[in-house]
């Protein structure tokens, strides 16, 4: 059983460029949520996707897009970056059940740099 | 609004002692709470989990106490070890919210001395 992996390691766009990162889920889990971490700070919840659907978002705009495919791997979409928008992403995958808990994975991130 | 605190940013212990780190949170929705230790160039790695139906979840040296009536969580670690130096973030979340989002602390980060 593989666990969460996360592409690339490292990224440095420059402002008002588009960047996507990707997730490969753990296997058998079905949910998948993205983070951001800004430094010296606790990860920020972004949006979540179950079965392909988003599943609740963040207090992120609408340029921060993201899916989720068939064999659950996902992809974070970051259109008109801004310089704040340099952060170590975090996707985090869960296996979704009937019970309220539901404890979530998370890859090794991706440390975004804008310039 | 910080929905959930660490209100200590460092901790240190020496190695064979008791840690205990500290979490608060607000929001009385929350019903699930995990504990995440974080190296440097790392995603966080789950520790230990406790629901709101419980007060205490032991895992080995590593046990998470919930007080929901103060909204206060904290984790002990016995015995400490060099191993455990680390960044520690609390997380809650809302089972009713349908989403299964994590609401995070800022972390406390832990010095174990040898």
């Amino acid at each position: 059983e593989t666990g969460v992996t996360q592409s690339p390691t490292h990224l440095i766009k420059t402002r008002g460029q588009q960047v996507t990162l990707r997730c490969s889920s753990q296997s058998g889990h079905n949910t998948v949520s993205w983070y951001q971490q800004a430094l010296g700070q606790g990860p920020q919840f972004i949006f979540q996707y179950y079965r392909e659907e988003e599943n609740g978002r963040g207090n992120f705009p609408p340029r921060f897009s993201g899916l989720q495919f068939p064999n659950y791997s996902s992809e974070l979409n970051v259109n008109a970056l801004e310089l704040d928008d340099s952060a170590l992403y975090l996707c985090a995958s869960s296996p979704r059940s009937q019970t309220s808990t539901d404890t979530q994975y998370f890859g090794p991130g991706t440390r975004l740099t804008v310039l | 609004d910080q929905q959930v605190k660490q209100n200590s940013p460092s901790l240190s212990v020496q190695e064979g002692r008791i840690s205990i780190l500290n979490c608060d949170y607000t929001n009385s929705m929350f019903d699930y709470f995990l504990w995440y230790k974080k190296y440097p160039a790392e995603g966080p790695t789950f520790l230990i989990s406790i629901s709101s139906i419980k007060d205490k979840n032991e895992d080995g040296r590593f046990t998470v106490f919930l007080n929901k009536s103060a909204k206060h969580l904290s984790l002990h670690i016995v015995p400490s070890q060099p191993g455990d130096s680390a960044v520690y973030f609390c997380a809650a979340s809302a089972s009713t919210s349908g989403t299964y989002k994590y609401i995070f602390g800022t972390g406390t980060r832990l010095k174990v001395l040898a």
